[in-house]
């Protein structure tokens, strides 16, 4: 596709119960992001990965997420156990990578994960 | 610690005004200053960007003014019109990294 696909759009979970989100990147593009968007807030950085290696995972809330990107294309983020404050929407994002000023970072529409 | 901060929350403005966002920031290593448009139920989508080695930058109604020394930036919108109605994110970068670091949003509204 041409953009940012994640799916699913939309996910509850009973309070305990294991997630897994996934994001289909712009193809060819070498960074990903992972992002969490509050009700009424910016989103905020959860970790990044630069191919299929995980160079910074410093945003993650705790050791319940975790994230994977093996081929260095699809990514997957996982969270277990979840947790009522793990309510969010999560977006994703891809960059093509320069060495240069910063390029652009596309976000896909973002999966809302509701925790009941 | 909040790196980046936005104002307004929320902005009203009527139809052909201009609409004004304002953010500043603390880190000195940043780099990149991107602004992004969110509308409901969608992911930010960016409208316009600059580096801090530039004062201001214009994108057709759409314009950044940065301020190095005061370490604040801001988003002009000229001849606002009700399809600008979104919540607006600046945001700040720095290292090839290049996570972004988002302010709170400002929605604004643009009353026909």
């Amino acid at each position: 596709g041409a953009g940012v696909s994640q799916s699913p759009r939309y996910k509850v979970a009973k309070r305990g119960q294991d997630v897994a989100l996934r994001c289909d990147p712009i193809s060819g593009h070498v960074s990903l992001f992972w992002y969490q968007q509050a009700l009424g807030q910016g989103p905020e950085f959860l970790t990044y990965f630069q191919n299929e290696a995980q160079l910074d995972k410093s945003g993650l809330p705790s050791d319940r997420f975790f994230a994977e990107r093996p081929e260095g294309s699809v990514s997957t983020l996982k969270i277990q156990r979840t947790q009522q404050e793990d309510s969010a929407v999560y977006l994703c994002a891809s960059r093509a990578y320069s060495r240069g000023w910063n390029t652009e970072a596309f976000f896909g529409q973002g999966t809302r994960l509701t925790v009941v | 610690q909040q790196q980046v901060k936005q104002s307004p929350q929320s902005l009203i403005v009527q139809k052909g005004g201009i609409s004004i966002i304002n953010c500043a920031y603390e880190n000195t290593a940043f780099d990149y200053f991107p602004w992004y448009q969110q509308f409901p139920g969608k992911g930010p989508a960016l409208l316009i960007a600059i580096r801090p080695d530039v004062s201001e930058k214009k994108e057709g109604r759409f314009t950044i003014s940065f301020n190095k020394s005061a370490k604040q930036f801001s988003l002009h919108i000229m001849d606002s019109q009700p399809g600008d109605s979104a919540t607006y994110f600046c945001a700040a970068s720095g290292g090839s990294q290049g996570n972004l670091i988002f302010g709170k949003g400002t929605k604004l509204s643009v009353k026909p």
